[in-house]
């Protein structure tokens, strides 16, 4: 089993549409990343989170660090959000980066 | 503030060349992440440094692949032979020196071995 489990893997939205990816981790952590990466490779981290919530703009990020569960919402979804969401973990022991698979996000026009 | 940077973006060799990766963290950062991350898959780690000593190269095929942080600051990734297998995009990325310190991405290397 991995250590960092998202779910769903694949997400078709039609736009407009509200968004939620999920995130359940196994480890003791001393922080949760929520990251984007678009077709061309690059990632880009959009929250860190050690505990509650952080917004910005549309996107959403919340943390139960005693389920060990985040959730990434975007809400009024656009085309241009469509791309690979990641979720990742700093071991607490560690501090190694744990990645979770990723969930591939297409919203349509 | 200048993010990390890594060269090159793309890179095509033949199977049994050798190829180099670099990558230059954010000032100050003092560990570095190189990850593999195979098409459809997550990020793999392959090695991370803290400062110019390393803290996990476990999953580094060191067969073949060898990484190195001079001076604790940028750091180069090699892989010689190269494999079929080895096709993949090559992530850097860097965070401060403290536990939970966010972490900042490159651009990958994209690597196809034909």
């Amino acid at each position: 089993k991995n250590e960092v489990e998202q779910s769903p893997q694949n997400l078709t939205a039609q736009e407009g549409e509200f968004i939620t990816i999920n995130c359940s981790y196994s480890v003791g952590i001393s922080a949760l990343h929520w990251l984007q990466q678009h077709p061309g490779g690059g990632i880009v981290s959009l929250f860190m989170l050690s505990s509650g919530k952080k917004k910005h703009g549309r996107l959403i990020a919340t943390i139960n660090i005693q389920e060990k569960h985040s959730s990434l919402h975007i809400t009024a979804s656009h085309p241009r959000d469509s791309a690979v969401y990641i979720c990742a973990v700093n071991n607490w022991a560690t501090d190694k980066l744990i990645f979770g698979t990723g969930t591939r996000l297409q919203v349509f026009p | 503030e200048a993010g990390v940077a890594q060269s090159p973006r793309y890179k095509i060799i033949e199977k049994r060349q050798s190829v180099a990766f670099w990558c230059n963290p954010i000032s100050g950062h003092a560990t570095l992440y190189w990850y593999q991350q195979i098409l459809g898959q997550g990020p793999k780690l392959l090695i991370q440094f803290q400062n110019n000593g390393v803290v996990d190269d476990s999953q580094l095929p060191k067969d073949r692949f060898s990484a190195e942080r001079l001076k604790g600051v940028d750091s180069t990734l090699k892989i010689q032979p190269a494999k079929l297998e080895d096709s993949a995009v090559y992530l850097c990325a860097s965070s401060p020196p403290r536990q939970g310190g966010e972490a900042f991405f490159g651009q990958g290397t994209r690597l196809t071995v034909v």
